[in-house]
């Protein structure tokens, strides 16, 4: 079955300490990958995506992620984590048909100051 | 950049009444569009999916009855939530994509308060 897992409901970081959240995704095709950021009460904003080509990909927001196949993975980074960065994020795949995306469950990203 | 309304951003009706969501792709055409819904902390769960002209199709679960779905035109789909129930509070977002692959681009969210 396809599915994201976002193993880490709820983190915590220092500001200014890097970040790492993680994804898996189970998907019988080639996986478009998504990182979404939402703060409370707002709709969804993309960070960055995966197609194809470079697995090292650069977002907004200083965040960039890796896709690796070899362990289904799609993890995103930060290098420095900014208080303004604490809201909810939501890793999720698609197919190239454009089809309806499948999301994580999120993972709350709280920074402490 | 591809820009998707909604409208209202959110709503508070009686139960038992109908509420309707617009949701439009402002400066592309929205061959495809997509309806979530989102519980509070929850993630999105996909509701429905439909094609400009076509009958929506709708996941597992989802009353077609009761959130009906129209994509009338290659710019707009409007969700009915009819006779609404409390149960039916929720956060609706919607997505929409241009012909061919590629990424889908969300709307700002309504948030549904049924009474």
């Amino acid at each position: 079955a396809q599915s994201v897992t976002q193993p880490d409901i709820h983190i915590t970081v220092s500001e200014g300490a890097s970040l790492e959240l993680r994804c898996n995704y189970s998907y019988g095709a080639t996986p478009y990958l998504f990182w979404y950021v939402q703060s409370p009460g707002q709709g969804l904003q993309l960070l960055l995506k995966y197609f194809s080509g470079d697995t090292l990909v650069q977002g907004i927001k200083g965040f960039e992620a890796e896709f690796k196949r070899s362990q289904s993975s799609f993890n995103l980074r930060k290098p420095s984590v900014h208080w303004s960065d604490a809201a909810e994020y939501f890793c999720a795949v698609g197919s190239p048909r454009g089809t309806a995306l499948i999301f994580g469950k999120g993972t709350t990203l709280s920074v402490s100051s | 950049g591809a820009v998707v309304s909604q409208h209202p951003s959110w709503v508070i009706c009686k139960s038992g009444t109908s509420v309707k969501i617009e949701c439009r792709s402002l400066d592309f055409q929205a061959t495809t569009m997509f309806w979530y819904r989102q519980f509070p902390k929850q993630s999105l769960m996909l509701m429905a999916t439909s094609n400009e002209g076509s009958k929506a199709t709708y996941e597992q679960g989802v009353e077609k009855d009761k959130f009906l779905i129209n994509h009338a035109s290659l710019t707009l789909s409007t969700l009915t939530v009819t006779s609404a129930h409390p149960e039916d509070s929720s956060f609706y977002i919607c997505s929409a994509s241009e012909s061919g692959p590629g990424e889908q681009y969300f709307g700002p969210g309504t948030r549904l308060t049924v009474t």
